[in-house]
């Protein structure tokens, strides 16, 4: 059974203060690891695909890199609408589904 | 572009009652089709998805059911609800690529059975 695993569940940092979500993964036959940011009452919303280790995607503060067990989303500077959960998710050979994690609450404080 | 439209975006309703949920995306065509349940601490729960009009796979055995009527039209539905229905449900869209693609969320239906 595939599973996605992201720590921690919630991280308080000062504005400024750059950081790292982990999402850890068993997905067999991986063909794409997804970052998601979902704000409070709203559905998630897109921000990177990896496909392979190695890879790494970039959007303003914020940076995606894989390995072959892991996940990491790297923040760099964050301000405080950087303040969501950012959930992580795979998707494996011959599935439909994503395999979603619990996700991870990040607060930035001004 | 594509765009998805989940409604209503709040809704309460009794103990016993039924339900209907709709999700329409705009902008492709024949996407795989998604709700997803989502409940404080436990993550998104996949609930069904379909791969075309018609075909709908069920991953978890519950009192909920879903209809796939058009190509792009995504139905969740339930006789009669549960208190435990009560959550967050999300529709999503993908296009099919052998899991290599992202999926698409709507902005989700705060459900609460009382």
């Amino acid at each position: 059974e595939d599973q996605v695993t992201q720590s921690p569940e919630a991280l308080r940092l000062q504005e400024g203060e750059s950081s790292s979500l982990n999402c850890s993964y068993t997905v067999s036959g991986l063909r794409g690891l997804f970052w998601y940011r979902q704000d409070p009452g709203k559905g998630p919303e897109f921000l990177f695909t990896l496909y392979s280790a190695g890879e790494e995607k970039e959007k303003e503060r914020l940076k995606a890199t894989l390995t072959k067990k892991e996940s990491f989303l790297h923040i760099t500077a964050p301000k405080p609408e950087d303040s969501a959960t950012y959930l992580c998710a795979g998707s494996g050979a011959g599935s439909y589904q994503l395999t979603f994690g619990k996700g991870t609450k990040l607060s930035v404080i001004p | 572009s594509q765009t998805i439209h989940q409604w209503p975006a709040t809704l309460v309703q009794p103990v016993g009652s039924p339900l209907s949920l709709e999700c329409t995306v705009e902008g492709t065509s024949n996407p795989n089709l998604y709700w997803y349940r989502q409940a404080a601490g436990r993550g998104l729960q996949l609930l069904f998805y379909s791969v075309g009009i018609g075909q709908i796979s069920s991953e978890v055995p519950q009192n909920l059911s879903a209809s796939r009527p058009q190509d792009r039209q995504f139905i969740l539905s339930s006789k009669k609800l549960l208190l435990s229905d009560s959550g967050f449900y999300l529709c999503a869209w993908r296009t099919p690529g052998q899991g290599r693609t992202e999926a698409f969320f709507g902005q989700g239906t705060r459900l609460t059975v009382v």
